[in-house]
């Protein structure tokens, strides 16, 4: 279904820890969604690009997290300080455009859990 | 902000039943996404649609074509392999990013 890769599968942190997080979108998708999914199943859309470029993000992901899609290489995503609450299973999607019409494929996910 | 009701939270099913699920949405949506996670995290997608109907197998998605308000997915011939937690997720007229609902567990039993 999805050829949407995600790493590491798991990661533990301290608090006030970088945790950073990577993902390759399916070829060809030349648009990325980073999502968070915390354990009561609420999904919180953090920040999105097409190519290189962020198209939209959150305040929390502007001021906390440093995130970028270079042209050939992986998507990455990094929380600068870890907090206890932003354990969370971290989930990356790619789709081929922006305007309606196209399904969002996702990938397996990062559980990041912060101690 | 736009919201997606997704019910029921929960749903428990012998095998070879049908069911359906639903998501409201509180305003006017242009597209709904369904996806099951397995137990690995992992959210495949079953259907999108932008209006009208889909069947794929023993599911069935339909996207309310006149007023872009609600979404069902129907179960059919319930089999154990279809347990998981099913989302659905919506994109307003907008937006560019989907909006989940919270998701609806399902366990299928003998």
């Amino acid at each position: 279904n999805s050829k949407v890769i995600q790493t590491p599968r798991y990661l533990v942190k301290g608090q006030g820890q970088k945790a950073k997080m990577r993902c390759i979108p399916e070829k060809g998708h030349p648009v990325v969604f980073w999502y968070q999914q915390n354990k009561n199943n609420e999904f919180k859309f953090l920040i999105n690009f097409q190519n290189q470029e962020v198209l939209q993000q959150i305040d929390m992901t502007e001021k906390r997290f440093s995130a970028e899609c270079p042209s050939n290489s992986p998507c990455s995503l990094e929380i600068q300080s870890s907090e206890a609450g932003d354990s969370a299973l971290y989930l990356c999607a790619s789709r081929g455009g922006l305007g309606g019409a196209e399904t969002l494929y996702f990938g397996s996910g990062t559980r990041l859990t912060v101690l | 902000g736009d919201q997606v009701e997704q019910s029921p939270s929960a749903l428990s099913l012998h095998e070879g039943t049908d069911s359906a699920l639903r998501c409201n949405f509180t305003t006017t949506m242009r597209s709904v996404q369904w996806f099951r996670q397995n137990s690995r995290g992992s959210l495949i997608s079953l259907f999108y649609l932008a209006s009208g109907t889909k069947e794929n197998g023993r599911l069935k998605s339909a996207f309310d074509s006149k007023e872009r308000r609600y979404s069902t997915l129907h179960i059919r011939d319930a089999q154990l392999e279809d347990s998981g937690t099913y989302f659905c997720a919506a994109e307003d007229r907008g937006g560019r990013a989907l909006i989940f609902g919270t998701g609806t567990t399902v366990s299928v039993s003998p």
